[in-house]
């Protein structure tokens, strides 16, 4: 059972344009939401997050938006650039008391065309 | 400071064979983590420690044990290696109950 889900595998953008991968949830005890970047041959780097008392967290050209109703939340980078090329992954977190465990989607690989 | 550091980058094991992945943070971190991401998967949550001697389940933890003598330190430990067991291994720290964890660069490990 999927708790998190990334239904796209894939994304390719111009350089210059706006990415938006998107993340899906099932489990409505998640009350946290975080969005990791990963290069090949790395470990995960986080990237942005945001509470769900909160609709939209933003750090510079990266903002994230959480529609609670719709279980559903987007992470937009404008403008891309051929370095936010990476696989991206959405997690939870907000069950199992204070243990911070995360569930991740299965990732979308980013990338950016110059 | 070093961050989240994880030894051997890469290893190759026979079936039945058994190892140690070392996990070391410099952060003064509380919380550990071990995850294991398969292709075309997310991460998922093997075990996990929320101080020196407290360690639970995560969400695949056949075939792994941990233990967590000090607050930097948290191997993971492979007693019989299976091919189901070929992977790439994080392990991850934090502070406190809330917010980003922070990786290490992985291990991977093939069982032939």
């Amino acid at each position: 059972d999927q708790q998190v889900k990334q239904n796209s595998p894939s994304l390719s953008v111009q350089e210059g344009r706006i990415s938006i991968l998107n993340c899906d949830y099932t489990n409505s005890m998640f009350d946290y939401f975080l969005w990791y970047k990963k290069y090949p041959a790395e470990g995960p780097t986080f990237l942005i997050s945001i509470s769900s008392i909160k609709d939209k967290n933003e750090d510079g050209r990266f903002t994230v938006f959480l529609n609670k109703s719709a279980k559903h939340l987007s992470l937009h980078i404008v403008p891309s650039q051929p370095g936010d090329s990476a696989v991206y992954f959405c997690a939870a977190s907000g069950v199992g008391g204070a243990t911070n465990k995360l569930i991740f989607g299965t990732g979308t690989l980013l990338a950016v065309q110059p | 400071n070093a961050g989240v550091t994880q030894t051997p980058k890469f290893r190759i094991l026979k079936i039945g064979q058994s190892m140690t992945l070392q996990c070391t943070q410099d952060m003064n971190h509380n919380y550990m983590y071990w995850y294991r991401q398969d292709p075309g998967m997310g991460l998922k949550l093997i075990y996990y420690s929320v101080g020196a001697g407290i360690t639970d389940k995560g969400e695949v933890p056949n075939g792994y044990n941990v233990s967590r003598s000090t607050t930097e330190d948290f191997p993971l430990r492979l007693e019989l290696a299976a091919p189901s067991q070929t992977s790439v291994y994080f392990c991850a720290s934090t502070y406190g109950g809330v917010g980003e964890q922070f990786f290490g660069p992985g291990t991977r490990l093939t069982v032939l």
